[in-house]
């Protein structure tokens, strides 16, 4: 079955950029979407179709998917933004989810 | 608004049933696939199974292929899961999520806030 690979955490001190990596098997062929869910609530969309921004995320969140990693970019991270991020692909009808990366603010 | 909210959650032996819903409204139910999506406790989000508009055509995570049984009623504009044969291992908080489409890519606009099976003795 096809896996999604994320890296278990990732720190970033205030103010500066945070990068999450998603890794999978020709990745590049597929879009990838980013879920936000912060302790005790439902997940939140923050990116689609790679690199695309929901209305009312901030422009701090971007997207790319490039050379087999889709990457999840958060600059000027504020505290707000710790939570753990999911990124999800489609393989053969199914919805895959990696396995989540808890980004922690410092 | 579009709200999706989840109920049918609570504590089951294993090998018991439970038959969860989930209550859309804000728009137009009839038009939507619909998916569930659950995560044990400190885990990830784990995708469960989805159905078509129409309820004609449903997918199911492996993990719970012959158990787990999803279905719509669009009249109702609810969402359902019948779930048999529970183990501890469907501990989990289910979400449902409404796939939306955009330029040829789907992806999960709307999740419920969630309902908590436990499945144990």
């Amino acid at each position: 079955s096809y896996e999604l690979t994320q890296p278990p955490s990732v720190s970033v001190s205030p103010g500066l950029t945070a990068s999450i990596s998603c890794s999978g098997d020709e990745l590049v062929d597929k879009f990838i979407s980013w879920y936000q869910q912060r302790p005790g609530q439902s997940p939140l969309l923050v990116m689609y179709r790679n690199t695309r921004r929901p209305s009312g995320i901030p422009g701090r969140f971007s997207g790319s998917n490039s050379g087999g990693t889709a990457t999840l970019t958060i600059s000027e991270t504020q505290a707000m933004d710790e939570a753990d991020y999911y990124c999800q692909a489609w393989d053969s009808g199914a919805v895959v989810f990696g396995g989540g990366t808890k980004l922690t603010v410092l | 608004e579009v709200q999706l909210m989840e109920s049918g959650g609570g504590l089951v032996q294993p090998g018991g049933s439970l038959r969860l819903s989930c209550a859309a409204s804000g728009f137009t139910f009839s038009s939507y696939w619909m998916h569930w999506v659950r995560q044990a406790p400190g885990k990830g989000l784990v995708w469960v199974s989805r159905v078509n508009s129409d309820g004609s055509n449903t997918l199911y995570a492996d993990s719970v292929k012959g158990r787990l049984t999803i279905s719509r009623d669009n009249a109702k504009k609810t969402l359902y899961l019948q779930m048999n044969s529970l183990r501890t291992e469907d501990t989990a908080m289910y979400y449902c999520g409404r796939e939306t489409c955009t330029d040829g890519h789907c992806y999960f606009q709307h999740w419920g806030q969630g309902t908590l099976v436990t499945v144990s003795s």
